[in-house]
């Protein structure tokens, strides 16, 4: 079945630190690939995302790139800020070659960010 | 727009109790999606509602059980509550079509079983 596998965290940088978040992933078809920060306290909130190979995915300075052909959709930023402090989580939404509508989200284990002063 | 919401905020139950879970998805949206998310990792699906029907199910027993209304909202209902229900449960909303549609998740509803 569907898998994500993200890289072990925690992660722990200095502001304006350049960040890289490994994620790889197995799927059957052209599945859309996710990212989603949780802020302490509150729910999943779509960071960016990418629906085919070589589509880059950008949002609040952060970037990641599908590449269908290792499987991979790191998360990077150039400069963190203190206020990047959150659980980072790659996600997939697995497609069919029929390309009916999408359904249900396979989540990696998450990456915890800190980012201090 | 209010946004997916969810109630209640936490809730504190015994070990074979019954619990109803509620969710009210973001305005436009049709369809709606629960996940368990155990304390330190990710989120797991655990079944997608849409026209009142179950249309996917991950691998949960059948003690996990949910409705939806003429509305979209949604509840879950867990039966005979263990030990290691305790989690955050997650609604998610979006809109089915042939194209994806980005889903927008609610806070959550923490479930603590003792």
């Amino acid at each position: 079945g569907d898998s994500v596998t993200q890289m072990e965290g925690p992660v722990t940088l200095s502001e304006e630190a350049f960040l890289t978040i490994n994620c790889t992933y197995t799927a059957t078809g052209y599945p859309s690939l996710f990212w989603y920060v949780q802020y302490p306290g509150e729910g999943l909130q779509l960071l960016l995302k990418a629906t085919k190979a070589d589509d880059k995915g950008s949002n609040k300075g952060f970037e990641a790139t599908y590449r269908k052909e290792t499987t991979s959709f790191h998360l990077e930023k150039g400069s963190v800020q203190v206020s990047d402090s959150a659980v980072y989580f790659c996600a997939l939404s697995g497609g069919n070659a029929g390309g009916t509508s999408y359904g249900k989200l396979t989540f990696g284990q998450g990456t915890i960010l800190t980012v201090h002063p | 727009d209010a946004g997916v919401t969810q109630s209640p905020t936490h809730l504190i139950k015994t070990r074979g109790q019954q619990v109803t879970l509620r969710c009210s998805p973001k305005s436009g949206h049709d369809t709606v999606s629960w996940y368990q998310q155990a304390l330190g990792q990710g989120p797991q699906f655990i079944f997608q509602y849409y026209e009142e029907e179950e249309r996917q199910r991950g691998n949960f027993p059948d003690r996990f059980s949910g409705h939806q209304f003429p509305n979209y909202s949604s509840e879950l209902n867990v039966n005979a509550l263990l030990l290691g229900d305790s989690a955050l449960y997650l609604c998610a909303s979006s809109l089915l079509g042939l194209v994806y549609s980005e889903q927008y998740f609610g806070p959550g509803t923490r479930l603590t079983v003792t």
